[in-house]
């Protein structure tokens, strides 16, 4: 049983770049959330998908926008680049929200800005 | 904004000896999560324990929760090298996890 897997696992980009993240949830899964974590610190939720729609969202700018396929899977897209959203990104997936349920994490992605 | 915030920050112990840290939050709750995180890498969950629930225990691991004091504690008994790690503890509503800044925990054989 795969669990959630995550593309890719660096990426180097400059600033004003766009970049495109990816994420495929584990088996039977169907709500994908998107953190960022900053050196040092806790994940800070991005936003979350069901159903392909963003139920969601943190205190995150519209430069971070998502989607989320039929498959249930889901890329993270973030657009005019800083240098501070240089960060890991994790991808976590679970049972649809409003019961108790735990995430399940991917290995994340590291993304560098320059 | 982190909803969590653990204490201490930082944590270094021998083989064998316990671990306590402990997790302070802001709003009402659903539940409460304990995930643990190997250098920089994807988390792991450990354990939750819902707003209902006063204490949970899974191996080594015994949590406990208090709702009028909006906090949690975790305890890993008869620490191991392998437990060397970051714990984080994040509040859950409605799926939205919110994290503190976590704890990191050295243990040395």
């Amino acid at each position: 049983d795969a669990g959630v897997t995550q593309s890719p696992t660096h990426l180097i980009k400059t600033r004003g770049q766009q970049v495109t993240l990816r994420c495929s949830p584990k088996s039977g899964h169907d709500t994908v959330s998107w953190y960022q974590q900053a050196l040092g610190q806790g994940p800070q939720f991005i936003f979350q998908y069901y159903e392909e729609e963003e139920r969601q969202r943190g205190n995150f700018p519209d430069r971070f926008s998502g989607h989320q396929f039929p498959n249930y899977s889901s890329e993270l897209n973030v657009n005019a680049l800083l240098l501070g959203d240089s960060a890991l990104y994790l991808c976590a997936s679970s049972f649809p929200s409003g019961r108790a349920n735990e995430q399940f994490f991917g290995p994340g992605t590291r993304l560098t800005v320059l | 904004s982190q909803q969590g915030e653990e204490d201490p920050q930082a944590l270094s112990i021998q083989e064998g000896e316990n671990a306590t840290m402990n997790c302070s939050y802001k709003t009402s709750i659903n539940n409460l999560q304990w995930y643990r995180q190997n250098s920089g890498r994807g988390l792991v969950h450990l354990i939750l324990i819902r707003s209902n629930e006063r204490e949970k225990h899974s191996g080594r691991l015994r949590v406990t929760l208090d709702t009028s004091k909006k906090s949690s504690s975790l305890l890993i008994t008869a620490s191991r090298a392998a437990d060397t790690a970051s714990y984080f503890c994040a509040t859950d509503s409605w799926g939205k996890l919110q994290f503190g800044a976590g704890t990191q925990v050295v243990v040395t054989p």
